[in-house]
């Protein structure tokens, strides 16, 4: 079945640690691919997202993610985690369905 | 500015009782979704429509209806609430399949 998965399910870092989240898709065809964010008590909001070209994508607040397709992976990453990056990251992929087919959830926590 | 917006935020209701939740978008997208959000189970789709007259039914569709009678509105029912309903519930739109969602600020729901 087609489906999304998220790894880590609860990250803990320290300000300044680096950061990467997983994320495996199972589908062999074309892709959209997306990391939505949701910060505590607010909606998904777009972090990234990769249509095609470069497979390396930016996004806000330091947030990158690189395509990498014989891996079925779209990795989230950040070089410095700040405490206003403690969230949950969804990660979400268009595989050609109804609509989008979203992981689980990592929920990030930032200690000061 | 263009926006998508849920009411009620916050309800309570009985089991048995129906209940509707709004969604309204004013950015004139033709693609409209309904998720709902547990622990555990990141997104989930619920119903979802690519116009108007157009519904059609996700993942988890039982005892959930919606109707599309305008672009800007989705309406999602809940025939007879259940326990099981109780949960967060994210309404979505896109210019077109496979682009970016938008989503609301979601409605949290209490079913006693």
């Amino acid at each position: 079945a087609q489906s999304v998965s998220q790894h880590n399910h609860h990250v803990i870092l320290s300000e300044a640690a680096s950061l990467e989240l997983g994320c495996n898709y199972s589908y062999g065809g074309t892709v959209n691919l997306f990391w939505y964010v949701q910060y505590p008590g607010q909606h998904l909001q777009l972090l990234l997202k990769y249509f095609s070209g470069d497979p390396l994508v930016k996004g806000i607040k330091g947030f990158e993610a690189e395509f990498i397709k014989s891996k079925f992976s779209f990795n989230l990453r950040k070089p410095s985690v700040q405490w206003s990056d403690t969230a949950e990251y969804f990660c979400a992929v268009d595989m050609g369905r109804r609509a989008l087919t979203f992981g689980s959830g990592t929920r990030l926590q930032v200690q000061p | 500015d263009a926006e998508i917006t849920q009411s009620p935020r916050h309800k309570i209701t009985e089991t048995g009782r129906q209940v509707t939740l709004a969604c309204h978008q004013t950015w004139n997208h033709n693609n409209m979704f309904w998720y709902r959000q547990d622990l555990g189970h990141g997104l989930r789709l619920i119903h979802y429509s690519y116009g108007v007259q157009d519904t059609n039914k996700g993942e988890v569709s039982d005892g959930y209806s919606v109707s599309r009678s305008n672009t800007e509105d989705l309406p999602l029912t809940l025939e007879s609430a259940a326990s099981s309903q109780t949960s967060v519930y994210f309404c979505a739109s896109s210019p077109d399949r496979g682009k970016t969602q938008y989503f609301g600020p979601g409605t949290r729901l209490l079913v006693l």
